[in-house]
């Protein structure tokens, strides 16, 4: 029972190159998010996807893109790699659409990102 | 946008002995109120949850309770055993409004179980 997988689980990048994250989950959900994670600072979402099709910018949105390539994968684009955006990235999922109606998000493992 | 306070940041206490965890948060449209347990190079997995429409909950020796007026809600753990060490994470359903746009997140707790 897999749930949300992402990969790489690693990475070290030098600054300004680029790379994209994946991200694939075999609940049949609806919604997946992009979070990351800093010390000191929990956990924040940068790119949503409420359902196949559509994508919203969360709290922290700049230096990233995404592409919900269909219902199951979502993707995260870093185009020119920056000190700031080492961190550690959270896929997640949720079955509706809205988080609000009280719908579990599911996280994947993490990916552990450094950029040099 | 709504603002999740959590405290305390650290939390020790010996084992057997209770934990508490606090949450305060901002928007008044919140209705979903869960919390995580993320253990070390994990990612966070949700331990229990509750709704507006309910002021408690409780699972073996993990409960919740929320208090909608005061804008608060806290995790209360008894009975307290080594595997509960770990960073608890707070999070409430993001404002008002439409939109599928996922949760605000307290900054964490990471809870110690002295021996």
């Amino acid at each position: 029972n897999a749930g949300v997988t992402q990969t790489p689980k690693f990475q070290v990048l030098k600054t300004g190159q680029s790379m994209t994250l994946q991200c694939a989950q075999d609940m049949n959900h609806n919604s997946m998010y992009w979070y990351r994670q800093d010390p000191g600072m929990g956990l924040r979402l940068i790119y949503y996807s409420a359902s196949e099709g559509t994508t919203d910018k969360g709290e922290v949105p700049n230096g990233y893109n995404v592409s919900r390539l269909n219902k199951r994968e979502f993707s995260l684009r870093l185009e020119s790699a920056a000190p700031s955006q080492t961190s550690v990235y959270f896929c997640a999922s949720s079955e509706a659409e809205q988080v609000k109606r009280g719908n579990t998000i599911y996280f994947g493992e993490g990916s552990w990102l450094t950029v040099v | 946008g709504e603002n999740v306070e959590q405290h305390p940041s650290t939390l020790s206490v010996q084992e057997g002995d209770s934990a508490v965890i606090k949450c305060t948060y901002s928007d008044s449209a919140s209705n979903y109120f869960p919390w995580y347990k993320q253990e070390l190079g994990k990612g966070p997995q949700l331990i229990i949850d509750i709704r507006s429409n309910v002021g408690e909950k409780k699972d073996q020796r993990i409960a919740v309770t929320l208090n909608k007026t005061a804008k608060h809600f806290s995790l209360h753990i008894t009975e307290t055993q080594p595997e509960d060490s770990a960073v608890y994470f707070c999070a409430a359903s993001i404002g008002s409004g439409g939109g599928a746009d996922g949760l605000t997140f307290g900054k964490g707790t990471h809870l110690i179980i002295q021996p």
